[in-house]
């Protein structure tokens, strides 16, 4: 039972450069989330998804981009990596129509922009 | 607005001493979902607790318990006899009935020294 799994778990960039944090899950959960991390900040909400092919805004979206093509499957990408976009980086899913209001996070991917 | 604020930033103690977290929060649903996150120093979510909106009992659970409190809009933790091991910064959390985004506090850094 996996989960939600993130990866890469690290990875450094050069400004400019594009990447996708990859991650998937295998509840059948409709909901998943991309949430950053910095420091003195706690969470924030990047994008979100309630579905596949749906997908919306958070609270820090500029700069990502986010597709819902399976259910299993979110993946961030960063088009032109920054420093300001160093941070940890957390997936989440989530089962609306179980009922439980349990939220599954990946084990979160520390990304450096240098 | 939706809004969690954990107004102590650092936390020190020493072994074996009582320790309150404090969270307050701010919605106007009546109906939504409070947690709490340990994340120790290697970085993963450990999901401690939820409780919803209607069900104001607190909890106990081993040394942590919880007093929530609809009418302060409060949600506090406290650890009984504090350990080493519990050294890590703790997230407070709100969800909004059926969605599936957390909106966290900024969080607060536990450190118990022996």
């Amino acid at each position: 039972n996996a989960g939600v799994t993130q990866t890469p778990k690290f990875q450094v960039l050069k400004t400019g450069q594009s990447m996708t944090l990859q991650c998937a899950q295998d509840m059948n959960h409709e909901y998943m989330s991309w949430y950053r991390q910095d420091p003195g900040m706690g969470l924030r909400l990047i994008h979100y998804s309630v579905g596949a092919g749906i997908t919306d805004q958070g609270e820090v979206p500029n700069g990502y981009n986010v597709s819902r093509s399976t259910t299993e499957d979110f993946p961030l990408r960063l088009l032109s990596a920054a420093p300001s976009q160093t941070s940890v980086y957390f997936c989440a899913s989530y089962d609306r129509q179980g009922g439980g209001n349990t939220i599954y996070f990946g084990e979160g991917s520390w990304l450096t922009v240098v | 607005a939706q809004k969690v604020t954990q107004a102590q930033t650092e936390i020190s103690v020493v072994e074996k001493e009582d320790v309150t977290l404090d969270c307050v929060y701010e919605t106007r649903d009546t109906t939504y979902y409070l947690f709490w996150y340990k994340q120790p120093p290697s970085g993963e979510l450990v999901f401690l607790i939820r409780r919803n909106s209607f069900d104001e009992q607190n909890e106990i659970s081993g040394r942590y318990s919880w007093n929530f409190q609809k009418s302060t809009s409060s949600f506090n933790f406290t650890i009984t006899a504090s350990q080493v091991v519990d050294s890590a910064v703790y997230f407070c959390a709100l969800k909004r009935g059926s969605q599936g985004n957390l909106i966290f506090g900024k969080g607060t850094k536990l450190s118990v020294k022996p």
